[in-house]
């Protein structure tokens, strides 16, 4: 069993939609937490950074830990299609630590 | 505020011939740094990381190989080159102190 699992999709949803992305972890030690997004053929960017449970939003954006779940969902409102891209989960146990654990990645692509 | 480079962008090399991947740092000092390659559908794989010039942790035993000669410089090299090192390499880097990493923009190696 992976210590994330993160469906991969693809998941496709019409532009205005709200968007829901989910990891599950099974290491209790994981207490920071992070979603990326990836689009094709660049870097990862940082858009969500927590380590508590409870949701977090920025903007357009709301993360959401469930510690007692080891679930963690990112959510999208308004969906654009400039929101196509892959999204991965990352997290890591107290102190940060040296090795941040990642999801496969969902691939979100959002239609006109 | 921080940036981070990597370069090259591409690079289609040999099987067999060395690789000298660069990535640096500016804006902030003694930072964690870390190289992780990404494979199409296997998510991110940490190789290297260090938290100080000359000091170079190893995650996955193969022919690469990486150095840290100045603090904000790190590289990644390989003498010879095998078929299955092509792939997306990724440079990040993070405060010491801090959890979330944040990554550059990526070399895509590609050999032949």
């Amino acid at each position: 069993q992976k210590e994330v699992e993160q469906d991969p999709g693809p998941l496709s949803v019409p532009e205005g939609a709200i968007v829901s992305l989910n990891c599950t972890y099974s290491n209790s030690a994981f207490q920071y937490f992070m979603w990326y997004r990836q689009y094709s053929r660049k870097g990862p960017e940082l858009l969500m950074y927590t380590y508590s449970s409870g949701n977090k939003e920025d903007g357009r954006f709301t993360a959401q830990v469930d510690k007692s779940s080891k679930y963690i969902s990112l959510f999208i409102r308004d969906s654009q299609p400039s929101d196509s891209a892959t999204y991965l989960c990352a997290m890591s146990p107290p102190g940060g630590g040296n090795k941040l654990t990642f999801g496969t990645g969902t691939q979100l692509k959002v239609e006109l | 505020s921080q940036t981070i480079h990597q370069w090259p962008a591409t690079l289609v090399q040999p099987v067999g011939s060395p690789l000298s991947l660069e990535c640096t740092v500016e804006g902030t000092s003694n930072p964690n740094l870390y190289w992780y390659r990404q494979a199409a559908g296997r998510g991110l794989q940490l190789l290297f990381y260090s938290v100080g010039i000359g000091q170079i942790s190893s995650e996955v035993p193969q022919n690469l190989s990486a150095s840290r000669p100045q603090d904000r410089q790190f590289i990644l090299s390989s003498k010879k080159l095998l078929l299955s090192d092509s792939g997306f390499y990724l440079c990040a880097w993070r405060f010491p102190q801090g959890g979330e990493q944040y990554f550059g923009p990526g070399t895509r190696l590609t050999v032949t």
